[in-house]
């Protein structure tokens, strides 16, 4: 069954701890995207990638690393830097640049509390 | 960068009646206009999108216009129905939706349909 799965689905952390968010797609697409949803802010792009080994800043980067190190994997690490890490994180894909389709495909979503 | 507005941000409707979410741009470069529907508790799926080169697309019981010049595009939904019930997200891109020319989405419009 193709398709992106994002892990884990909810993650609590208390302040000052980086937590990872993993992001697995078996869709042989290039490129990787890693959003943030929050009530009322639409989609926000937090990183992505267009092939392994690398990766650009979105609109809201500060306080985020990613890594590519593999096409089908692209790992979100939430940092202590960001001053407010509580949000739903959506990880997405799409064929490449090159198609004429930008169709973006989806994860479930992990959803990040910090106490 | 690409700035969209979308509105309402929220509309109800009755159910059989039509529902119009309209987004503006402010980049004239923009050529893609995406439209995402978001279940609760679901992924965001795209459910139509169009192209600079035309005016207007139909699929079904929906369909979206663009209007360059205005440089704003909008999702009809006609003969509504208890599943059109979500949040939409509209978006913007220069490229064919992905990378650098990635895209930049609204704030989304919760869709309510009354039966």
């Amino acid at each position: 069954d193709g398709g992106i799965t994002q892990s884990p689905k909810y993650l609590f952390r208390k302040e000052g701890q980086n937590v990872t968010l993993s992001c697995e797609q078996n869709l042989n697409h290039d490129a990787m995207y890693w959003y943030r949803q929050d009530p009322g802010q639409g989609l926000r792009l937090i990183y992505y990638s267009q092939i392994v080994n690398d990766f650009q800043k979105g609109d809201i980067a500060e306080g985020y690393s990613v890594s590519r190190e593999k096409k089908e994997s692209f790992p979100l690490t939430v940092t202590s830097a960001q001053k407010n890490p509580t949000a739903f994180y959506l990880c997405a894909s799409s064929i490449s640049r090159r198609s004429n389709t930008g169709e973006l495909f989806f994860g479930e979503g992990s959803r990040l509390t910090v106490l | 960068g690409e700035n969209v507005e979308q509105h309402p941000s929220t509309l109800s409707v009755q159910e059989g009646d039509s529902a119009v979410i309209k987004c503006t741009y402010s980049d004239s470069a923009s050529n893609y206009f995406p439209w995402y529907k978001q279940e609760l508790g679901k992924r965001p799926q795209l459910i139509i999108d169009i192209r600079s080169n035309v005016g207007e697309k139909k699929d079904q019981r929906i369909a979206v216009t663009l209007n360059k010049t205005a440089k704003h595009f909008s999702l009809h939904i006609t003969e509504t129905q208890p599943e059109d019930s979500a949040v939409y997200f509209c978006a913007a891109s220069k490229g064919s939706g992905g990378g650098a020319d990635g895209l930049t989405f609204g704030k989304g419009t919760h869709l309510i349909i009354q039966p």
